[in-house]
């Protein structure tokens, strides 16, 4: 959808290496989520973030929202070849309604040579 | 598992011929989604149920496709007449709707491949 830009596309990183992925919403996010998928399985989810400027970690990802919530980030630290797979931000851009549809990003796919 | 399950994980059909694609959400989840992802993009909506009922079915490409809920659990996604443009994966999720959070949980999917 081209409501969500995500970049880059695809990231080839060494193993040890930090990276980060950006989403970015030509609308306001009134809730963002994170998912990891692997080819041919459906979506994990990572984490979900509301507020302007919110942050989450879990292990060694860290997610972020910014001030204006039009744009949120995803950061690995030290990535490790469990760390592969497509990453997709998916958003909720109308006022807090819960239920409703989320757009995706295009998706980053994300390789970790060891 | 606990978890969203999708059957069958993959079909293969012909051109014209009729599909059905089923999703078993996790137990107690009022809300229920289909998503389309075909390959190299990210899951495009489909279908949300609320219940029994479908809250929100613009996302449906045409009157070819139909989704049913009817005990307000299992979810069935009918395509009629398939074409090759249908094959995609098709993603099921589900979520308590609480106005909390909001999380989807997603099932491994139905690759579909028309011939």
């Amino acid at each position: 959808s081209q409501e969500l830009e995500q970049s880059p596309q695809s990231l080839i990183v060494q193993e040890g290496k930090n990276l980060t992925i950006n989403c970015t919403s030509s609308k306001t996010l009134y809730g963002l989520y994170w998912y990891k998928q692997k080819y041919g399985e459906g979506l994990i989810f990572l984490m979900m973030l509301q507020k302007g400027g919110e942050e989450k970690s879990h292990e060694k990802i860290t997610a972020k929202l910014d001030e204006k919530k039009q744009q949120s980030s995803l950061h690995i630290t030290a990535s490790q070849p469990s760390h592969a797979g497509i990453y997709l931000c998916g958003a909720d851009t109308v006022a807090y309604n819960a239920g409703n549809m989320l757009t995706f990003g295009g998706g980053t796919r994300l390789m970790v040579k060891p | 598992g606990a978890g969203v399950s999708q059957t069958p994980s993959n079909k293969v059909t012909e051109k014209g011929k009729y599909v059905e694609l089923r999703c078993d959400p996790i137990s107690g989840h009022t809300a229920l989604y289909w998503y389309r992802q075909s390959l190299g993009q990210g899951p495009e909506f489909l279908i949300y149920f609320q219940g029994t009922g479908a809250a929100d079915d613009s996302g449906l490409p045409n009157d070819r496709f139909f989704a049913v809920r009817p005990e307000g659990s299992v979810s069935t996604l009918k395509i009629q007449r398939t074409e090759r443009g249908d094959s995609a994966v098709y993603l099921c999720a589900s979520s308590l709707n609480d106005r909390v959070t909001d999380t989807q949980y997603f099932g491994p999917g139905t690759r579909l491949t028309v011939l």
